[in-house]
């Protein structure tokens, strides 16, 4: 199992642009997540999803737009990048009975 | 909803000293209180958690207590190690379709 992918590693937008952040996970979850971390901030939720067709917002929505078509996938889509989009994105995945949250490697993002 | 609160926000001991970080947490009906470590440049990984049906739980050199009346939780590292130097953050969730709660995170340094 490769467990929870991201791609890209690393980004660099102008401001205006827009790009989908990817998230898969072979683990079978149902649940997973957007977490953006910044110094000082710790990991602030973006929005979730429990299952394929269902998302909500988390505690910082704003700017992001995300979809689950499917229980693999879960992408990040940034409309039109800020400079205070800038951050480490990191998705996360869990099985609904066993709460250990497994989160991929990150991308950091830099919106110019 | 939950809200998670962590403290100290930095940390830093002797190698070889005892380190302890402490959280509260507002949802009485909270029942998983994992702890996860952030190495430098990584991912979040859990590193010990513990339910509400127990009080204290054991790891090694790591430990997690919960007090359920008082709505707080600690981690204990003793014998801290340079390798222990990291960010340290806690979480909380009443298990349902509602996702984990994480405190702001503690920067523990272990000077040699």
């Amino acid at each position: 199992n490769a467990g929870v992918t991201q791609t890209p590693k690393f980004h660099i937008l102008k401001t205006g642009q827009s790009m989908t952040l990817q998230c898969a996970q072979d683990m079978n979850h149902g649940y997973l997540s957007w977490y953006r971390q910044d110094p000082g901030m710790g990991l602030r939720r973006i929005h979730y999803s429990v299952a394929a067709g269902i998302t909500d917002k988390g505690e910082v929505p704003d700017g992001y737009n995300v979809s689950r078509s499917n229980t693999e996938d879960f992408p990040l889509r940034l409309e039109s990048a800020a400079p205070s989009q800038t951050s480490v994105y990191f998705c996360a995945s869990n099985d609904r009975t066993y709460n250990e949250q497994f989160f991929g490697p990150g991308t950091r993002l830099t919106v110019l | 909803g939950e809200n998670v609160e962590q403290h100290p926000s930095t940390l830093s001991v002797q190698e070889g000293d005892s380190a302890v970080i402490k959280c509260t947490y507002s949802d009485s009906a909270s029942n998983y209180f994992p702890w996860y470590k952030q190495e430098l440049g990584k991912r979040p990984q859990l590193i010990i958690d513990i339910r509400s049906n127990v009080g204290e739980k054991k790891d090694q050199r790591i430990a997690v207590t919960l007090n359920k009346t008082a709505k707080h939780f600690s981690l204990h590292i003793t014998e801290t190690q340079p390798e222990d130097s990291a960010v340290y953050f806690c979480a909380a969730i009443n298990s349902g379709n509602t996702p984990l709660v994480f405190g702001k995170g503690t920067r523990l340094s272990v000077i040699a």
